[in-house]
């Protein structure tokens, strides 16, 4: 499935670089998710988008920035990375409900794969 | 917030039914079980999600126990294509998919 498309697939970064992930999606979903998954641990959610508003923040740092310009697309602008931030960066979208308690599933794409100096 | 509990590793023979369990004791109500799964090098992708019934579609079905405390998803005819982890997630919080360790299948042929 190819409903969620994400490019680059691989980025390598210097400590000063501005890079720019993108994500866009072709499901008629109205909710975008950014992940991080780092080796060996689980998905962490990083920034939510429903309804084009953004909802939530798990406290990620500030040299990450998210930005959703329509339902479809979603970028992650990225500056001054540290060696850490080494991971697979996951765009996600489902259909969600008022106030996001819906059960629909969130499809994936198949991420960028971020190489930090 | 519910927990799910799944074996690190299973192994099954190519053209057998793979049968992957899934404990989540303390799920509560409302929560859905959701299965997906991870080949190397690609995102997580969805496979099947269901509340209290049995679930079927094209991928797998999805037995959920009556006290709906355990489930397990079939799938009916594993293809080495089908070599993946998979994930059993209980959602935790409001938009929020956690995955944890899941289940290396492992398709033999």
């Amino acid at each position: 499935e190819t409903g969620v498309t994400q490019t680059p697939r691989h980025l390598v970064m210097g400590m000063t670089n501005k890079k720019s992930l993108k994500c866009e999606q072709h499901l008629g979903h109205n909710a975008m998710y950014w992940y991080k998954q780092s080796a060996k641990k689980p998905l962490e959610l990083m920034f939510v988008y429903s309804l084009e508003e953004r909802v939530e923040n798990n406290s990620v740092p500030s040299r990450f920035s998210p930005e959703c310009p329509n339902s479809s697309h979603l970028f992650l602008h990225l500056h001054t990375l540290q060696p850490e931030d080494s991971a697979l960066y996951l765009c996600a979208s489902s259909q969600d409900e008022r106030g996001g308690h819906g059960n629909q599933p969130q499809h994936f794409g198949d991420g960028t794969r971020l190489s930090c100096l | 917030d519910a927990k799910t509990t799944q074996p690190p590793s299973m192994d099954c023979a190519e053209g057998r039914a793979a049968n992957l369990p899934c404990n989540h004791s303390t799920i509560s109500g409302n929560e859905y079980v959701y299965w997906y799964r991870q080949i190397h090098s690609q995102g997580p992708q969805y496979i099947i999600h269901g509340l209290k019934n049995n679930e079927t579609n094209e991928m797998a079905s999805l037995i959920i126990t009556e006290d709906r405390k355990s489930s397990t998803l079939i799938l009916p005819h594993a293809t080495l294509r089908d070599t993946a982890v998979y994930y059993c997630i209980v959602r935790v919080a409001r938009r929020q998919l956690t995955f944890g360790s899941g289940t290396q299948l492992t398709v033999l042929p």
